[in-house]
């Protein structure tokens, strides 16, 4: 399996339960942010994203919360499920393009059936 | 429509030796990008390119080189593979740089050094 989850938080809950993933970003000057779904022997998957005119963004069963005052942007997933369970990182960028995407290093999300 | 495409998936070096990490996209995507993936660490971006012929440096791009000919190709080249260099690879590419414009990732190569 990936080596990279080794040293990541990891947050369990049982299958129906409500997940929140929590990220603190870096720079005050981003205005654009990303969550990422990250499976075993996979490549990052875009989940939903934000700008920093809003504080909450729905997407199916997803929703993400941005507190621009003190820098902390978080990942609500709705009636979790087995499938669920991956690594979850953030990502921010200040409006300068992907080159400077700063990503942050991760959540493991264990589901239990 | 296959998305981003990386080999070989697995590979062993020796320290010393070179090598050619592929990627190919089939997306028509302008803006292709690699990235290494450490324990403990965000993904860090290597090196970059905005379109065929144009390629510039991202975070942590010594020891690496790039080339983009065409648009749909994006490989990244170790020159002397050092322990260092240890990681997994990923290669992404996405229809622009800026915000709102989803990335797309390859499926990874995890690259050892010996």
């Amino acid at each position: 399996g990936e080596s990279v989850g080794l040293h990541l938080p990891t947050l369990s809950v049982q299958e129906g339960d409500n997940s929140i993933i929590n990220c603190a970003y870096s720079n005050s000057a981003s205005d654009y942010f990303i969550w990422y779904k990250q499976e075993s022997g996979k490549g990052p998957q875009f989940i939903i994203d934000i700008r920093s005119n809003m504080d909450k963004r729905q997407g199916q069963r997803v929703t993400v919360l941005l507190n621009k005052t003190v820098k902390h942007l978080s990942l609500q997933i709705a009636a979790t499920q087995p499938g669920d369970s991956a690594v979850y990182f953030c990502a921010e960028m200040a409006n300068t393009g992907f080159q400077k995407l700063v990503f942050g290093t991760g959540t493991r999300l264990l589901v239990s059936p | 429509n296959a998305g981003v495409t990386q080999t070989p998936k697995f590979q062993v070096l020796k320290t010393g030796q070179s090598m050619t990490l592929q990627c190919a996209q089939d997306m028509n995507h302008e803006y292709m990008s690699w990235y290494r993936q450490d324990p403990g660490m965000g993904l860090r971006l290597i090196h970059y390119s905005v379109g065929a012929g144009i390629t510039d440096q991202g975070e942590v791009p010594n020891g690496y080189n790039v080339s983009r000919s065409t648009t749909e190709d994006f490989p990244l080249r170790l020159l002397s593979a050092a322990p260092s260099q240890t990681s997994v690879y990923f290669c992404a590419s996405s229809i622009g740089q800026g915000a709102e414009t989803e990335a797309f990732f390859g499926q990874g190569t995890r690259l050892t050094v010996v």
